[in-house]
């Protein structure tokens, strides 16, 4: 099934520590699977991104964590700034080339100062 | 740098009646144009996925007759919303792809029905 679930809904922390946003899907086929972060009245714009050959990828404060095993992946942000409270949104794809992206339902993130 | 233009940026139609919306890509050849939609307090449903030189895949909830598209070269697309009504509320997402892995979006087209 394509179908992919993300969690929490939403998710507030405190400036400095570390945010973890977590998505899951169904389908193995998906060989591709980005992070995208949305502020308010922005589109979509890509964060990082992972492929299953890897398990983790780094940028910045930004780390996801992929388990091919469990079908779950992760954003991690360490050192959260008020400037990355937005609403981030995990997807997935089969065939990236092709640009059919199927996208989590999101996590509104909150830092507080 | 790669840049997609979409516009326009919002519209209001009267119930009924039928919008179309644009996407251009600037700086890299599109050839795959993804539409989304963005209803309110939900993610995004693909609505189709063009791909230059192949028919345009429609996903399920959505049809050629009530979202007909248009992907004429490698970088124009458009999109039409026919006989809109209050559940087509939403910002409309084009997503184009090149030839490598990034899908880059548009500003989005907000739709108001009136």
């Amino acid at each position: 099934q394509q179908q992919v679930r993300q969690s929490p809904q939403s998710l507030t922390v405190w400036e400095g520590e570390t945010a973890i946003l977590n998505c899951s899907y169904e389908d193995s086929t998906f060989d591709y699977f980005p992070w995208y972060h949305q502020f308010p009245g922005e589109s979509p714009a890509l964060l990082i991104a992972i492929r299953p050959v890897s398990n983790k990828k780094e940028d910045g404060r930004f780390t996801i964590f992929f388990n091919k095993r469990e079908k779950k992946f992760s954003l991690h942000i360490a050192d959260s700034q008020p400037g990355d409270s937005a609403t981030y949104f995990c997807a997935a794809s089969v065939n990236y080339n092709q640009g059919k992206l199927i996208f989590g339902q999101g996590t509104k993130l909150s830092i507080k100062p | 740098g790669a840049l997609v233009y979409q516009y326009p940026r919002r519209t209001i139609c009267k119930s009924g009646t039928s919008m179309r919306m644009e996407c251009q890509a600037v700086g890299f050849q599109a050839t795959s144009v993804a539409w989304y939609r963005q209803s309110p307090q939900k993610t995004f449903e693909l609505i189709a996925l063009s791909t230059v030189n192949s028919a345009i895949k429609y996903e399920q909830n959505f049809t050629q007759e009530k979202f007909p598209i248009s992907h004429p070269n490698l970088s124009f697309s458009s999109m039409t919303v026919l006989n809109a009504y209050l559940e087509d509320r939403g910002l409309y997402l084009c997503g184009a792809g090149g030839q490598n892995e990034r899908l880059f979006f548009g500003h989005g087209t907000k739709l108001s029905v009136l």
